[in-house]
């Protein structure tokens, strides 16, 4: 079975201050990884995700994750946050391998809150 | 190039009550998706539709179904509706059910059950 893990559950920074918002997961089976935003009262964005290649993957909107097999793990960075960047941030994995499972694991969420 | 659209966007049902909501995929995508989130809970899968045939069932009771049309657009009904059951209902459409397809999330359903 698969589970991710986002180990912050709220993270408040400053504007322009860089941000790191951890997303560690655990699978049996090798795993697709994805970031999505959810901004208040709407549904879920896709902000970056990783399928293969270089580990190091980014978005249009300076957000980017390094995928680290070694520590299971996909931390979001971002080097200067908005205030426009509030809001709630959510880790998936789906499964690689052909397990017939065709579904989104979720963590629990993060929601960064970014102050003036 | 529309998104995933889902109606009604907030709905108020009394417990005991079924209720259906309906999602319009991405056009051309065939592979539709229902999750449920809840500030207890998160967000969990309920089941995935592919040419009209459910394909992965989540951990829900039966009271949860689903369907899937020709034009691969989908519903989902929920009876004997529980206060429980108040939460932000997700659809979700890829192109297909290749391993990797990205996953593309609509608005949502905000059901309150009362």
């Amino acid at each position: 079975a698969q589970s991710v893990t986002q180990l912050d559950s709220q993270v408040p920074v400053f504007e322009e201050a860089p941000v790191e918002l951890r997303c560690n997961y655990s699978s049996s089976v090798s795993v697709y990884l994805f970031w999505y935003v959810q901004y208040p009262n709407q549904g879920l964005q896709l902000l970056l995700k990783y399928l293969s290649g270089s580990t190091l993957v980014e978005s249009i909107n300076g957000f980017e994750a390094e995928f680290n097999k070694s520590q299971t793990s996909f931390h979001l960075r971002k080097p200067s946050v908005h205030i426009s960047d509030t809001a709630e941030y959510f880790c998936a994995v789906s499964d690689r391998e052909d397990t017939g499972r065709r579904a989104l694991t979720f963590g629990s969420g993060t929601r960064l809150q970014v102050q003036p | 190039k529309a998104g995933v659209t889902q109606t009604p966007r907030y709905l108020i049902k009394t417990r005991g009550q079924q209720v259906t909501l309906s999602c319009s995929p991405i056009s051309g995508h065939r592979s539709v998706s229902w999750y449920q989130q809840t500030p207890g809970q998160g967000l969990q899968f309920l089941f995935e539709y592919f040419s009209e045939t459910q394909r992965n069932k989540g951990n829900f009771p039966g009271r949860f179904s689903g369907r899937q049309f020709s034009n691969s657009r989908s519903e989902m009904n929920v009876s004997t509706l529980e206060l429980g059951d108040s939460a932000l209902y997700l659809c979700a459409s890829s192109l297909g059910r290749g391993l990797g397809n990205t996953i593309y999330f609509g608005e949502g359903s905000w059901l309150t059950v009362v």
